[in-house]
């Protein structure tokens, strides 16, 4: 089956504790990126990576880190989390198409941080 | 890419047709139509995308009118288990150089589907 997963799905930590949400897909798929959901500001990119060893800043990068040294992987690194950080974490996955791409979701990843 | 106008929400009976309406009036060329929905807070899931020419597949079909300015998405028989924020977003394919891999969710429509 088709999917991107994530683990941990559910995740409480302190300030400064450095963790590592990851994320796989199966789908050979060169696009992936992460993103954060907060109410009511919506679903935000914080990192993409377009294949292995390349990655770029979305939207709100500040206090993340990423790598992608597979192709299905790209875990997401917090080096020193901060309360503003706490938000549900979403990865998803994508192949680029000259008909436009559809991209696939992971089950997302709700963080706390104390 | 283009910004997109819906209806902060709409209810839709149970069996009926849920049609739900997005504007975008700037629209370019290149850029397509997708529609995602989220129920509750599980990953949002893809349900459709096209240029100009109307859609269909398992899940809806999408409608978009002549001069692309809005579009509609149509759930033939919703069911209880449509009930989620769908959003319209448009963007231009990576493939062409679009903003890579991002998609830009607005705060979408809330559809309810009542029994």
């Amino acid at each position: 089956e088709a999917q991107v997963t994530q683990n941990p799905r559910y995740l409480i930590t302190v300030t400064g504790k450095k963790l590592t949400v990851t994320c796989s897909q199966n789908m050979n798929h060169e696009y992936m990126s992460w993103y954060r959901q907060d109410p009511g500001l919506g679903l935000r990119q914080i990192y993409y990576s377009m294949n292995v060893e390349v990655t770029d800043k979305g939207d709100v990068p500040e206090g993340y880190k990423v790598s992608r040294k597979e192709k299905r992987n790209f875990p997401l690194i917090l080096e020193s989390p901060s309360p503003n950080q706490t938000s549900l974490y979403f990865c998803a996955s994508s192949r680029p198409a000259a008909r436009g791409e559809t991209q696939y979701f992971g089950p997302g990843t709700r963080l706390l941080v104390l | 890419d283009a910004k997109t106008t819906q209806p902060p929400s709409m209810d839709c009976a149970e069996g009926r047709a849920a049609n739900l309406p997005c504007n975008h009036s700037t629209i370019s060329g290149n850029e397509y139509v997708y529609w995602y929905r989220q129920i509750h807070s599980q990953g949002p899931q893809y349900i459709i995308h096209g240029l100009k020419n109307n859609e269909t597949n398992e899940m809806a079909s999408l409608i978009i009118t002549e001069d692309r300015k809005s579009s509609t998405l149509i759930l033939p028989h919703a069911t209880l288990r449509d009930t989620a924020v769908y959003y319209c977003i448009v963007r231009s394919s990576a493939f062409f150089g679009g903003s890579q891999g991002n998609l830009i969710f607005g705060k979408g429509t809330k559809l309810s589907v009542k029994p």
